[in-house]
């Protein structure tokens, strides 16, 4: 079955502690994102990769960090998390190019909570 | 910047009935148009999108409109079931913009027995 898996799905943490949260599909997608989706925002682009050691800046990346060394995993990772990063995370991948848009997969979502 | 949003928060609708959510985009230069259902505790799926080519496209029980004139986008689902009780987003692609989408707020659908 074509996925995007996310781990873990909820997190409560304290400010200050590093954390990873994992992503990994199974569809051989270059295209890989993260989104963060806030109260009356709507989802909003952290970090996207556009293949293996690719990525590149989204919308709102301040505070977090990413890495794509393998094509099936994108992890995201916040150094020192603070309680303005407490939103539900999800990642999403497709194929590169012009977006055949029923082929972009969104993982189920991390709720995160930095207290 | 450019940015997509949505005249209703929340639209409450009997079943059966037919139910139409709005979008309004800034960005004339956008060239594709995606709409997304989001149920809770899931992330978005796709439920049909629109090329600026075209000002109208039918899927099953659905349809996008678009109205480039007034840079407005509308989601019709007929005869709509409890199932269809969800946050419905839609989303711009930029004209050369690779694959990345700007993200409208949402609509909360709530369907009425």
């Amino acid at each position: 079955e074509a996925q995007v898996t996310q781990n873990p799905r909820y997190l409560i943490t304290v400010t200050g502690k590093k954390l990873t949260v994992t992503c990994s599909q199974n569809m051989n997608h270059e295209y890989m994102s993260w989104y963060r989706q806030d109260p009356g925002l709507g989802l909003r682009q952290i970090y996207y990769s556009m293949n293996v050691e690719v990525t590149d800046k989204g919308d709102v990346p301040e505070g977090y960090k990413v890495s794509r060394k393998e094509k099936r995993n994108f992890p995201l990772i916040l150094e020192s998390p603070s309680p303005n990063q407490t939103s539900l995370y999800f990642c999403a991948s497709s194929p590169l190019g012009a977006p055949i848009a029923y082929e972009q997969y969104f993982g189920p979502g991390t709720r995160l909570t930095v207290t | 910047g450019e940015s997509v949003g949505l005249h209703l928060p929340t639209l409450s609708v009997q079943e059966g009935d037919n139910s139409i959510i709005n979008c309004a985009y800034s960005n004339s230069a956008s060239d594709y148009f995606i709409w997304y259902k989001q149920e809770s505790g899931k992330g978005p799926q796709f439920i049909i999108d629109i090329r600026s080519n075209m000002d109208k496209r039918q899927g099953q029980r659905v349809t996008v409109l678009l109205n480039k004139t007034v840079k407005h986008l509308s989601l019709q689902i007929a005869a709509t079931q409890p199932g269809d009780s969800a946050v419905y987003f839609c989303a711009e692609r930029s004209q050369g913009g690779g694959n990345k989408l700007t993200f409208g707020t949402g609509t909360q659908l709530k369907v009425e027995l």
